[in-house]
């Protein structure tokens, strides 16, 4: 079945870097955009980017842009999220989210599939 | 930016219709996407294209969406659909995803 599994919880010191990663199963990976979605405790829900299915172009959110970089490696089936100089407003759940419909326009389309999330914790 | 407004709680009985509104602008032109957030859970996608119910997804819940509100409507509550419920649209203005702030349901 289709699956997304990210990597561990990270606790990270202001101003550093984390890197979070999402390993997908059970369907053709480069067919499907991916985004990446984020939850501050007690917060809404924030799309921070995608990367399309075609080519893997990002996208980022203006909320974000310039601190996150998103890519993926096709052959590990592997979606990799970046978060850069790190504050302690960016503790939070990050999500990697499946779109439901391939093809080349599928990162407008709903998100389907979610990973398990990936606790960040940011504190000096 | 695009909003998208939720009622902070509802509150509904077992057997009885829960209704989760969420308000935009012109959200009616829109696609909304509506997902459930257990606590300590991963969302999961319940209502898709305002209407569209993902497999697996009971027939209890269904969507609407017109002028400026769309509605989740949850028939016959079950005290296992307490969840967080949010919103979601894509703003072509500002080339963003958008969630709404979520809805709290309580099942009394």
């Amino acid at each position: 079945q289709v699956q997304l599994l990210q990597s561990g919880a990270e606790v990270k010191k202001p101003g550093a870097s984390v890197r979070v990663s999402c390993w997908a199963s059970g369907y053709t990976f480069t067919n499907y955009a991916m985004h990446w979605v984020r939850q501050a405790p007690g917060q809404r829900l924030e799309w921070m980017g995608w990367t399309t299915a075609d080519n893997g172009n990002p996208k980022y959110s203006q909320n974000f842009q310039g601190r996150v970089t998103i890519n993926r490696d096709t052959s590990a089936s592997t979606a990799y999220m970046e978060l850069s100089s790190l504050r302690s407003e960016d503790t939070a759940v990050y999500y990697c989210a499946k779109s439901m419909i391939q093809g080349v326009r599928s990162h407008f389309y709903a998100m389907d599939v979610w990973g398990q999330g990936t606790t960040v914790t940011v504190s000096s | 930016s695009y909003v998208l407004t939720q009622p902070p709680s509802v509150s509904v009985a077992p057997g009885q219709t829960a209704r989760v509104s969420c308000g935009g602008n012109s959200i009616g032109t829109k696609s909304v996407h509506w997902f459930q957030q257990k606590p300590g859970q991963t969302p999961v996608l319940v209502v898709y294209d305002d209407i569209d119910r993902p497999s697996g997804i009971p027939e209890r819940f269904s969507g609407s969406n017109s002028g400026n509100t769309a509605t989740l409507t949850i028939s016959r509550v079950e005290a296992g659909d307490e969840a967080d419920y949010y919103c979601q649209v894509w703003d072509s203005s500002s080339d963003h995803w958008v969630f709404g702030g979520g809805t709290k349901l309580t099942v009394l």
